[in-house]
């Protein structure tokens, strides 16, 4: 399987901080990664599929990028719904697996 | 647009089979494209892929839970279901369904959406 690693596990930034979450994959996944924030108690909500492309709906403070194994989820101006836990995913080889989650929790 | 919703029981006992159902709305689950699919969450864990079925019948399964695990699909209904036999407190979660578009070779470049709200089962006696 293919093992994807989230830094960090959690953060504590403020509102109007840059955030900038990391995902690894234990092999070269080309750009089969995809993000999801869940909230507490809600479903994960898709945010960024194909690395980089922005889900429908989605805010352009987010942005995705990378390929290979190393991948970035960016948050530009956090706002106070952006308070979450985010997932990554990878599609490139099944059994399709996520990372562990990042939350992040209000300072 | 399409909706997700699961349904079945909430309890489950040990050693029995648990048994879940997604009916899709705004869309029928047989016009082709995507993979129905079931994802599980342990209570304050991360997300679990288990496997997904296309609108023919052909399923794929997590190899963690292939031997437990069918999945099957009814167009006539627009639904579709997951049975996990011989289950344990390790199968308590929540279950989510979901879709994937592309997924014909085992990659997309889609992701899982829309989703479920999710239904929590709980394995107790």
């Amino acid at each position: 399987d293919i093992q994807m690693t989230q830094s960090p596990s959690s953060l504590s930034p403020s509102v109007g901080d840059r955030v900038t979450i990391t995902c690894r994959a234990s092999q070269s996944i080309s750009m089969y990664l995809n993000w999801y924030q869940q909230r507490p108690g809600k479903a994960p909500k898709p945010l960024i599929y194909a690395a980089s492309s922005l889900q429908s709906g989605v805010p352009s403070r987010f942005s995705g990028s990378g390929s290979g194994t190393d991948f970035t989820l960016t948050i530009n101006s956090l706002q106070p719904e952006d308070f979450a836990t985010y997932y990554c995913q990878q599609s490139y080889s099944s059994p399709w697996t996520f990372g562990q989650g990042t939350k992040l929790e209000i300072k | 647009q399409v909706q997700l919703q699961e349904s079945g029981p909430g309890l489950v006992k040990p050693s029995q089979t648990l048994s879940l159902t997604c009916t899709v709305s705004g869309g029928s689950i047989s016009s082709g494209g995507y993979h129905w699919t079931w994802i599980r969450q342990h209570p304050g864990k991360g997300l679990e892929w288990i496997g997904y079925i296309y609108y023919s019948g052909n399923a794929y399964y997590n190899p963690s839970v292939k031997s437990r695990v069918t999945m099957s699909i009814d167009t006539s209904k627009n639904q579709f279901s997951l049975k996990l036999t011989s289950v344990t407190a390790a199968d308590t979660a929540v279950y989510y369904c979901t879709r994937v578009a592309g997924a014909m070779y085992g990659r997309s470049r889609s992701g899982f959406d829309p989703w479920g709200q999710g239904i929590l089962v709980t394995v107790s006696s």
